[in-house]
């Protein structure tokens, strides 16, 4: 199946600096790749996703890079603020009854 | 307001004993999923279901069961045989591939 991978695991950044967290995948037939945010004891929620016709997605102070050739997808956040202090998912799936594999999350922090 | 209800929010298990899990969604999805939620890996599969009376495992089933009885509800009953099953369970329905996710059913075994 699938297999995805994340990192960094854990991300501190200064208040309206960039966070960037990376994703790889392993199944070239894959064409669709969301991310999540998930705050504390709560479910994720989906904040941008990307589909393999498109290099890249922005909305707001977000956006999302797709490179087909090398398996890998990137979140961008710009501007952080201390609300985007979260776990960080990103996912993927090649249509197979839309199953998405996570990557283990990342748990970003932003300092004050 | 359309979403995917998860009760109880905290549930706490006895050695040997079966617990189920409800999940309940109004937003008319074919699709529901169970996944649990292990510190540092991530989401992994349990079970799906793309139809009513149609249920397929994931990646980690053995252990637990589902039902599909009716398109609003995917109750996950968690079994004595699951030998580890202390976790965060989150259901989550779909449509086209977009996932709603409920807020989670956090099960300790005492």
């Amino acid at each position: 199946g699938e297999n995805v991978e994340q990192h960094p695991s854990t991300l501190s950044v200064q208040e309206g600096d960039s966070a960037v967290i990376k994703c790889t995948y392993s199944d070239s037939a894959s064409n669709y790749f969301p991310w999540y945010k998930q705050e504390l004891g709560k479910g994720p929620q989906l904040i941008i996703d990307i589909r393999s016709n498109v290099g890249e997605k922005k909305d707001q102070r977000i956006a999302v890079t797709l490179n087909k050739t090398a398996k890998h997808f990137s979140l961008h956040i710009t501007e952080t603020q201390p609300e985007d202090s979260a776990v960080y998912f990103c996912a993927a799936t090649k249509g197979e009854l839309y199953k998405l594999s996570f990557g283990a999350g990342t748990t970003v922090t932003v300092r004050a | 307001d359309g979403g995917i209800t998860q009760s109880p929010k905290y549930l706490f298990r006895k050695e040997g004993q079966n617990v189920t899990l409800s999940c309940e969604q109004n937003l008319n999805h074919d699709a529901m999923y169970w996944y649990r939620q292990d510190p540092g890996q991530g989401l992994r599969l349990i079970y799906y279901s793309q139809i009513v009376n149609d249920f397929q495992k994931g990646d980690i089933a053995e252990g637990y069961s589902v039902s599909r009885e009716k398109k609003e509800s995917f109750p996950l009953t968690v079994t004595s045989a699951q030998k580890n099953p202390t976790a965060f369970y989150l259901c989550a329905s779909s449509i086209y591939g977009s996932y709603t996710f409920g807020s989670g059913t956090r099960l300790t075994v005492v």
